[in-house]
């Protein structure tokens, strides 16, 4: 069974904090990884792809470890609005097509 | 916005019933997924349509079941509910690797 794994947190951190999550998969033929971010009771939306060269997009970076099998986010500079759930993706491919697996989500609460 | 649209929004129903949920892909997307997401979980696959054909399935029993139209829009198909299938239930279209979501439908069985 592949398992895509995150801690729950949730990660309370204040306002300008940086704070990393983590995310470990299983299986080692994943082809591609992504964050997508949640808030609550919303549809998730997608936050960035993930790459072994490192991906930038202003105060967040990810970055894929193939060799230790695991993903991370790193969020600089924390503000409130970025209070959400985060969510890694790894992707298998299949047939002409994707299947991806989701994490079960880590909480992130930024407070004043 | 994503573009993918589901309907209805909400919905309830009692154990023993059927539910039809409805999903609008992307323009020009032809793979739909279809999950199941519980409270303080990630969203759980259900299966896969790749141009109309079931392409990959999770762990779910043979009472769910999908369909892919010719203009790639979906049905997920619920029989016999059970008081666990309540839950949101996001269909998501892609064309390659990127799964774009619409809002979900949030199904309460009684």
């Amino acid at each position: 069974r592949k398992e895509v794994e995150q801690d729950p947190g949730p990660f309370n951190v204040p306002e300008g904090a940086t704070v990393a999550f983590n995310c470990t998969y299983s299986n080692s033929a994943s082809q591609s990884f992504f964050w997508y971010r949640q808030d609550c009771r919303k549809e998730p939306k997608l936050l960035m792809s993930v790459y072994s060269s490192g991906n930038e997009d202003g105060r967040f970076t990810a970055q894929l470890n193939r060799a230790s099998q695991y993903i991370s986010l790193l969020i600089r500079d924390s503000k409130l609005s970025d209070s959400a759930t985060y969510l890694c993706v790894v992707n298998d491919r299949t047939g002409g097509s994707y299947i991806p697996t989701f994490g079960r989500g880590t909480s992130l609460i930024v407070h004043p | 916005e994503t573009g993918v649209t589901q309907s209805p929004t909400h919905l309830i129903k009692t154990r023993g019933q059927q539910v039809t949920l409805r999903c609008s892909s992307q323009s020009g997307h032809n793979t739909v997924s279809w999950y199941q997401q519980a409270l303080g979980q990630g969203p759980q696959f259900i299966f896969q349509y790749y141009r109309e054909e079931e392409n990959g399935r999770g762990n779910f029993p043979p009472r769910f079941s999908g369909l892919q139209f010719p203009n790639y829009s979906s049905e997920l198909n619920v029989n016999a509910l059970e008081l666990d299938d309540s839950a949101l239930y996001l269909c998501a279209s892609s064309m390659q690797e990127t799964q774009y979501f619409g809002p979900g439908t949030r199904l309460l069985v009684l």
